[in-house]
């Protein structure tokens, strides 16, 4: 039982727009700073969002970040089939003092 | 341009102990946090604990608290995590993750150490 809530799975049709949630607590993202990752089949994460809604460089504007409150949303715009992963949302955890993730969301691009 | 390249995979028995390595290349070593991050088949990613190499300064999640140690070695840029007490459970792929230098979020990733208990 991950600490973050993310919808095990979410859709959308190439070239359309998807948000993913992620939802915590003041003890994590309501007071820290939220990071998502792009998991593709068999190979390591990889950093898409920092800082709630900061991109690394190489990453495409596709990819945006927000948080508000307790809960923070990942956002893909222009969808394609190579967007088709596991995306995970992460930050510290105060109280556990801890880094947490979500349960991760698997995006299928139909 | 830093780069985490970790050891390869292993069979551990129940109750053995098993040692990942971590090496970096590129970049200034002891001045990065590093993290260890587990994901078990099918499962999502679980943080484990990390270390300042610099400091030497380990702190562990809760639940390995006594069964993993996170040691760096700074004369080879290279850090460690041993679990210790392995059952079927601890069955994952193991990464060392850097963290990124003015951020709390994990930049840089090894390839992974695929990690099976089993008798």
């Amino acid at each position: 039982q991950s600490v973050l809530t993310q919808p095990p799975s979410v859709s959308a049709a190439p070239g359309q727009k998807v948000t993913i949630s992620c939802s915590g607590s003041s003890s994590n993202i309501g007071n820290n700073y939220v990071s998502w990752y792009q998991q593709l089949p068999g190979t390591a994460p990889k950093l898409l969002i920092y800082d709630n809604n900061k991109r690394p460089s190489g990453i495409p504007d596709r990819f945006s970040g927000s948080k508000s409150g307790t809960s923070a949303t990942l956002g893909i715009t222009g969808l394609q089939t190579g967007d088709e992963a596991d995306y995970y949302c992460g930050t510290w955890d105060s109280s556990l003092s801890a880094a947490v993730f979500g349960g991760g969301t698997k995006l299928t691009v139909l | 341009q830093v780069q985490l390249v970790q050891s390869g995979a292993e069979v551990k028995k129940p109750g053995s102990s098993v040692k990942v390595s971590c090496k970096a290349s590129g970049g200034t070593f002891s001045s990065y946090t590093i993290s260890w991050v587990r994901q078990a088949p099918g499962q999502g990613l679980e943080w484990m604990g990390r270390i300042i190499p610099i400091l030497g300064i380990a702190n562990y999640a809760q639940k390995f608290q006594g069964r993993v140690t996170i040691t760096a070695d700074k004369s080879t840029s290279t850090a460690y995590m041993e679990l210790s007490s392995l059952r079927s459970e601890d069955t994952a792929v193991y990464y060392c993750a850097r963290v990124a230098p003015i951020s709390s979020a994990f930049d840089i990733w090894g390839q992974g150490t695929m990690v099976t208990v089993s008798s």
